[in-house]
């Protein structure tokens, strides 16, 4: 039982390329995340969605685009990096009506942007 | 808007000893939870311990407690008997009843030194 899988953990990409993190979940959740850590910032939530087909905004969704095709992958999608999303970004799932439920967070991509 | 203040960035104890992490809120809700988050050097995140609004008692989970003070807006982790493997950052996170978004903290960097 794998969990929250994330891919790639690694990354380096020139300034303007594109990329797409895949987050895979086989615990059946309903709610997946994406969250970006950077140092003294803590987890700052990007996009996150309800369900499949759905996608919500969260706190820091510029530069970012989403996609809940099916309900255990979730796409984290840069169109043209810029330095500024160097970071860390994070998955996490949980299950609906499960509110006192933590959240189960994958491994992590670490993405540097020259 | 929600908020989490992590107020201590770094925090040192001896092994065996008994360390306190603080974290306080701002919500004018009265219903929510709140957490604690281990992140070691693996970038793993993993949910220490959890707390309901309504619930009155403090949790605890083997060696962490908390101290949950809802008029003060306030809830520590406390960690007894510190291991080596205690090393690692550690986010207090709230998420209001009924809503999609986690919100955490900035973190608190504990060592441990045998």
């Amino acid at each position: 039982n794998a969990g929250v899988t994330q891919t790639p953990k690694f990354r380096v990409l020139k300034t303007g390329q594109s990329m797409t993190l895949l987050c895979a979940q086989d615990m059946n959740h309903e709610y997946m995340y994406w969250y970006r850590q950077d140092p003294g910032m803590g987890l700052r939530l990007i996009h996150y969605s309800v369900g499949e087909g759905t996608t919500a905004k969260g706190e820091v969704p510029d530069g970012y685009n989403v996609s809940r095709l099916k309900k255990q992958n979730f796409l984290l999608g840069l169109e043209s990096a810029a330095p500024s999303q160097t970071s860390v970004y994070f998955c996490a799932t949980r299950p609906q009506d499960r509110g006192y439920y933590g959240y189960t967070f994958g491994s992590g991509t670490r993405l540097t942007v020259v | 808007a929600q908020t989490v203040t992590q107020s201590q960035p770094e925090m040192s104890v001896q092994e065996a000893e008994t360390v306190t992490l603080s974290c306080t809120y701002d919500t004018s809700e009265s219903d929510y939870y709140l957490f604690w988050y281990k992140q070691p050097p693996s970038r793993q995140m993993i949910l220490v311990i959890r707390q309901e609004a309504y619930k009155q008692q403090n949790a605890t989970e083997n060696r962490f407690s908390v101290n949950f003070q809802k008029a003060a807006k306030s809830f520590s982790l406390k960690i007894s008997d510190s291991q080596l493997g205690d090393a690692a950052m550690y986010f207090c996170a709230y998420r209001r009843y009924n809503t999609d978004k986690l919100i955490f903290g900035t973190g608190t960097r504990l060592q441990v030194f045998p």
